[in-house]
């Protein structure tokens, strides 16, 4: 079965900083997608970011950009210029490819960003 | 367009009582989806469906039962609530089977069981 790992709870980055979450995942596909979701206060689950496990290139949304390294199944996301409204809980998730659309989750890190 | 929409969005039941979670989409998406979000557990599959009249389980089906009678809608159903229930439920949905499609989550519901 696949598992999604996220190593740390609890993050916290100055203003304007960069900071970068980890995520690691076990899955012995080779076809797979992998996903980093936002959940603010507010509850709500935005996607912050996609990869498919068949490029190479690493995903880029602004100032989000992830570290996708395959053979370590590792998934990291990078978050430049930090801003006060990136403070929230940041879900990795892992799609297989035959899975028709389920997601699994990792436990979560509560990232904070502080003046 | 609205989404996907959840409701209610807080409730609170008594042990043993049966409810259900609405969840509708008006985005014609085939694939609908239940989770639970525990605290420190993350988001965890309960049932999902592929289409009208399609469903099948996730990782923690005991308890919840679901029906797709149309692609629109997609209840949860709890049929004697328990305190280990107790948790917030996403209903989410996506155009397409498949793994390139992007999920579209409602806003959650707050379920209390006492």
């Amino acid at each position: 079965a696949q598992t999604v790992t996220q190593s740390q709870p609890e993050m916290s980055v100055q203003e304007a900083e960069t900071v970068t979450l980890s995520c690691t995942y076990d899955t012995s596909e080779n076809n797979y997608y992998l996903f980093w979701y936002k959940q603010p206060p507010s509850r709500q689950m935005i996607l912050v970011i996609r990869q498919e496990a068949y490029k190479q290139q690493n995903a880029t949304e602004n100032r989000f950009s992830v570290n996708f390294q395959k053979a370590a199944k590792s998934f990291s996301l990078k978050i430049s210029d930090s801003q006060l409204g990136d403070t929230a809980m940041y879900f990795c998730a892992f799609m297989g490819g035959g899975s028709q659309g389920n997601l699994i989750f990792g436990k979560g890190t509560k990232l904070s960003v502080k003046p | 367009n609205a989404g996907v929409t959840q409701t209610p969005e807080f409730q609170v039941l008594k042990t043993g009582q049966s409810m259900t979670l609405q969840c509708a989409q008006d985005m014609n998406h085939e694939y609908m989806s239940w989770y639970r979000q525990d605290p420190g557990m993350g988001l965890r599959l309960i049932h999902y469906s592929v289409g009208a009249g399609i469903t099948d389980q996730g990782e923690v089906p005991n308890g919840y039962n679901v029906s797709r009678s149309t692609t629109e809608d997609f209840p949860l159903r709890l049929l004697s609530a328990a305190p280990s229930q107790t948790s917030v439920y996403f209903c989410a949905s996506s155009r397409a089977t498949g793994s390139n499609q992007p999920q579209h989550f409602g806003d959650g519901t707050r379920l209390s069981i006492l």
